[in-house]
Parts: C-alpha cells; sequence; structure tokens
C-alpha cells in the first residue's frame, strides 16, 4: 500500500458526461502529480499540483482540469466526455522539498474510467 | 523535451534465470533521475529501483540491478534469478533533478516508456 488513495476505482458512464476523480496524497505529501494511462498514448502526464497551486501542465486537454484543495487532496475533473477518454487515471504524491534529492513518487492504484 | 524508449514490447525468462530489460533516453539537462517501475495485473505502478544520474555507481535492490551508461544515454534493468511473481509490464521513467540546468519549478514530472511485458515460465 503506497499511502495514496484514489476514489472510485472503476467509472463507467456515457459521452458528454462530467467527471470527477478524486485523489488524497500520503500524509505529508505537498506535491500531487495526475497520470493518464491508455493503450495508444501509454502512460502520460496530464498536471502537477503543489501545496494548492498549479506548477505544471503536460498533456491535459482543455475538456478536463483539476485543483488541489487546502487538505491537500486532489481532484481531476474530465467533461464532455469522449470514447478516448477510457483509460486508467492515476495520482501520484511525493514530497518535493528542495534538498530532498529521492523525491520518490508514490502512485495510487488508479481509477479506470469507461465511457461508453 | 526528454524522451524514453524501451524498444523491447515483450520478453519472456524461465523461472530462476537472468533478463535484461532495455532503456535510453533522450535530455540535454545535466541532473536528472530513471527508475524502473513494475505493472503487474492489479494495475497498481511500484518502484523497482532509481539510479541518480551523478551518481556513477550502477543501483542495485536485491534481484534488480541496473546497467546505466551515462554516455550513450542508456538504462537497462536486469532481473536475476527471475520469479513467477516478477511477470509484469515494466516501465522506464525519467524526471529533471532540482539543479537542472533547464531551470524553472517543474522537475517532479516522470516521463515513462512504452513498458516492456515480461513473462515468466516455470
Amino acid at each position: 500500500d503506497s499511502g495514496v488513495t484514489q476514489t472510485p476505482k472503476h467509472l463507467i458512464t456515457a459521452t458528454g458526461q462530467r467527471v470527477t476523480l478524486r485523489c488524497s496524497p500520503r500524509s505529508g505529501d505537498l506535491s500531487v502529480y495526475w497520470y493518464q494511462q491508455s493503450l495508444d498514448q501509454g502512460l502520460q502526464f496530464l498536471i502537477q499540483y503543489y501545496n494548492g497551486e498549479e506548477r505544471a501542465k503536460g498533456n491535459i486537454l482543455e475538456r478536463f482540469s483539476a485543483q488541489q484543495f487546502p487538505d491537500l487532496h486532489s481532484e481531476l475533473n474530465l467533461s464532455s466526455l469522449e470514447l478516448g477518454d477510457s483509460a486508467l487515471y492515476f495520482c501520484a504524491s511525493s514530497v518535493e522539498m528542495s534538498g530532498r534529492a529521492r523525491n520518490e513518487q508514490f502512485f495510487g492504484p488508479g481509477t479506470r474510467l469507461t465511457v461508453l | 523535451a526528454q524522451t524514453v524508449t524501451q524498444s523491447q514490447p515483450e520478453m519472456s525468462v524461465q523461472e530462476a534465470e537472468t533478463v535484461t530489460l532495455s532503456c535510453t533516453y533522450d535530455t540535454s539537462e545535466s541532473d536528472y533521475y530513471l527508475f524502473w517501475y513494475k505493472q503487474p495485473p492489479s494495475r497498481q505502478m511500484i518502484l523497482v529501483i532509481r539510479q541518480e544520474a551523478y551518481k556513477q555507481q550502477n543501483a542495485t535492490e536485491n534481484r534488480f540491478s541496473v546497467n546505466f551508461q551515462k554516455a550513450a544515454k542508456s538504462f537497462s534493468l536486469k532481473i536475476s534469478d527471475s520469479q513467477l511473481g516478477d511477470a509484469a509490464m515494466y516501465f522506464c521513467a525519467y524526471r529533471r533533478g532540482i539543479r537542472s540546468n533547464a531551470g524553472g519549478t517543474s522537475y517532479g514530472k516522470l516521463t515513462f516508456g512504452q513498458g516492456t511485458i515480461l513473462t515468466v515460465h516455470p
């Protein structure tokens, strides 16, 4: 158990709908990363938040957005869903403190999204 | 931009034998880290081993070791005494370091290779 929790585990929805994926980082971790794993795109970075602020954006669609709350949990919002958005969405957290050379990322179990 | 390439979509090994998974990467940065992650059928991402680029010594973790060739930008994973539980998808990943010459504040994101499916035969 990595200490990172994600809910729900599975989500089945229809095209055009909107869903919210939730992530709780490990205790003490300030940084949250979201990744998408799909058959055609592989594993790719979507967005990073650090202590409530957006720090970096990757290949995240405009239909997708995220936020990190004061208690450090994060939510990834996916709207106007398309069939191609079906994927496994991972959240990872890390301490991300200056001087901590390791800064290992711990992954949650993922949320499997199926868009029908 | 950094790229990570795993040229072996699938590999297989007999139980108790040794197998090596290949990974190459491309970067112009001076400070970075390399990782191997294991993804078993449960889909959980599990860190297997890490290598700091500034360290010349190859990292080892029990039966797992790496061959880090910085000049060649190669980072292979060797699994010794393979076990049935080693069967999984393996991902090579790259991350910028804090002291990277590229600047900026975002150094944490991981860039992954395409993955290698490892099958272990009893």
